[in-house]
């Protein structure tokens, strides 16, 4: 079965640090996502990188940044925490083309 | 830019049928995918349609109409525990960018 492993499941920040979450997956898959959830707006795309050291912007990227040093692990950075970016961040994998495997998401507070 | 446009809210009674649309941008489009996630849980995999038609897994079949720019999701035989969230997903740029749609919240009535 498909892993797609989150660093952290909750957690709590105040407004200006910075936060990093990690997420890795165990399948080899060239393709890698970080999207937020937020009620009523569904998933909506922050990053998204198809190979190592390769990244391209989603709809949302501003206040974000990503790395992806191996091809097994993508991070997501937000270098200044802001009280607009509390929500729910969810990784996700796949082949090229193929079905997406999420993590189980992070809730992330920012006070 | 790309988007893809579903009903917020669908409710239906156990064991009926419902049909639950997606419109997209065509820009740069390659495919539709079918996502469930129930509260609390992450997105899971339901069904994906890369060329037009009907593709059948169970009780949950989806439709692509390229000409259209229009799918659905279509789940029969209802049940209680089908009562989650539903998110159409396009994919783009050589498939390797997949926005996803507002999501459907799926009520089901007893």
């Amino acid at each position: 079965d498909v892993k797609v492993t989150q660093s952290s499941r909750y957690l709590v920040k105040r407004t200006g640090e910075k936060v990093f979450l990690e997420c890795v997956q165990d399948m080899d898959h060239e393709n890698m996502f970080w999207y937020r959830q937020d009620p009523g707006l569904g998933l909506r795309l922050i990053y998204f990188s198809y190979d190592v050291k390769m990244k391209e912007k989603g709809d949302i990227p501003e206040g974000y940044s990503v790395s992806r040093e191996k091809k097994e692990r993508f991070s997501l950075i937000l270098e200044s925490a802001s009280t607009n970016q509390t929500s729910m961040y969810l990784c996700a994998s796949s082949l090229v083309g193929g079905t997406q495997y999420f993590g189980p998401g992070t809730r992330l507070l920012v006070l | 830019g790309q988007s893809l446009e579903q009903p917020s809210e669908v409710t239906a009674v156990e064991g009926a049928i419902v049909q639950i649309n997606c419109t997209y941008q065509t820009s740069g489009f390659y495919g539709l995918s079918w996502y469930q996630q129930h509260d609390g849980g992450a997105p899971t995999f339901l069904s994906y349609n890369g060329l037009d038609g009907l593709e059948e897994t169970g009780r949950f079949s989806s439709f692509l109409s390229r000409s259209d720019s229009y799918g659905y999701l279509l789940l029969q035989e209802l049940q209680m525990k089908d009562s989650a969230s539903y998110f159409c997903a396009g994919a783009y740029s050589s498939a390797s960018k997949i926005i996803f749609g507002s999501g459907t919240r799926l009520s089901i009535r007893p």
